[in-house]
């Protein structure tokens, strides 16, 4: 039982270029969201997915995309990378959501991105 | 936006009880309160989660006001590897969005 995997854990890009970072989780999880984290800032959110087949905007969402590809997979692609997307990303999922059985986020071990 | 709020930095003396506050004064009905902690640049953890009893594990204890509009996290006894970024969020239960945002978060140093 990996966890969430997130892969690749370091990658650094020029600018315009493009790339996808990918997570898997291996715990059934419903949910599967990504983040990004700028020195000395917290984490915020950039999309989620609530289940298999749907996507939403969090809060910085511009200048990526995401596919959740199954059940397993969530990934996060940048089509032209700019300078600004330098940062590290985090993937999280959450298992089912009820009020016997509320379930904590597992995050990965993050991707550091350098665009320059 | 957060709907919690936090301190910025707290400091704690290794062995002594570190206590971190957190005010979610909106928080509804079936919203949970969740404690992670992130180490340097791994991947945030887990701590523990309530509704609205009092919660202990192996980790730490979490203490929610009666009226649950605020909440503490109690290392009972701090060592240096605790230093790390405390982070509170609040969270539904049942339906709703999953738009989880976690805010700055206390830096909480253990000192020796």
């Amino acid at each position: 039982n990996a966890g969430v995997t997130q892969t690749p854990k370091f990658q650094v890009l020029k600018t315009g270029q493009s790339m996808t970072l990918q997570c898997a989780q291996d715990m059934n999880h419903n949910s599967m969201y990504w983040y990004r984290q700028d020195p000395g800032m917290g984490l915020r959110l950039i999309y989620y997915s609530a289940s298999e087949g749907t996507t939403d905007k969090g809060e910085v969402p511009n200048g990526y995309n995401v596919s959740r590809l199954n059940k397993r997979e969530f990934s996060l692609r940048l089509e032209s990378a700019a300078p600004s997307q330098t940062s590290v990303y985090f993937c999280a999922s959450s298992g089912q959501r009820d009020s016997l059985r509320n379930s904590p986020l597992h995050f990965g071990n993050g991707t550091r991105l350098t665009v320059t | 936006d957060a709907k919690t709020t936090q301190p910025p930095s707290m400091d704690c003396a290794e062995g002594r009880a570190a206590n971190l506050p957190c005010n979610h004064s909106t928080i509804s009905g079936n919203e949970y309160v969740y404690w992670y902690r992130q180490i340097h640049s791994q991947g945030p953890q887990y701590i523990i989660h309530g509704l609205k009893n009092n919660e202990t594990n192996e980790m730490a204890s979490l203490i929610i006001t009666e009226d649950r509009k605020s909440s503490t996290l109690i290392l009972p006894h701090a060592t240096l590897r605790d230093t790390a970024v405390y982070y509170c969020i609040v969270r539904s239960s049942q339906g709703g969005s999953e738009k989880l945002v976690f805010g700055k978060g206390t830096k909480l140093t253990v000192n020796p």
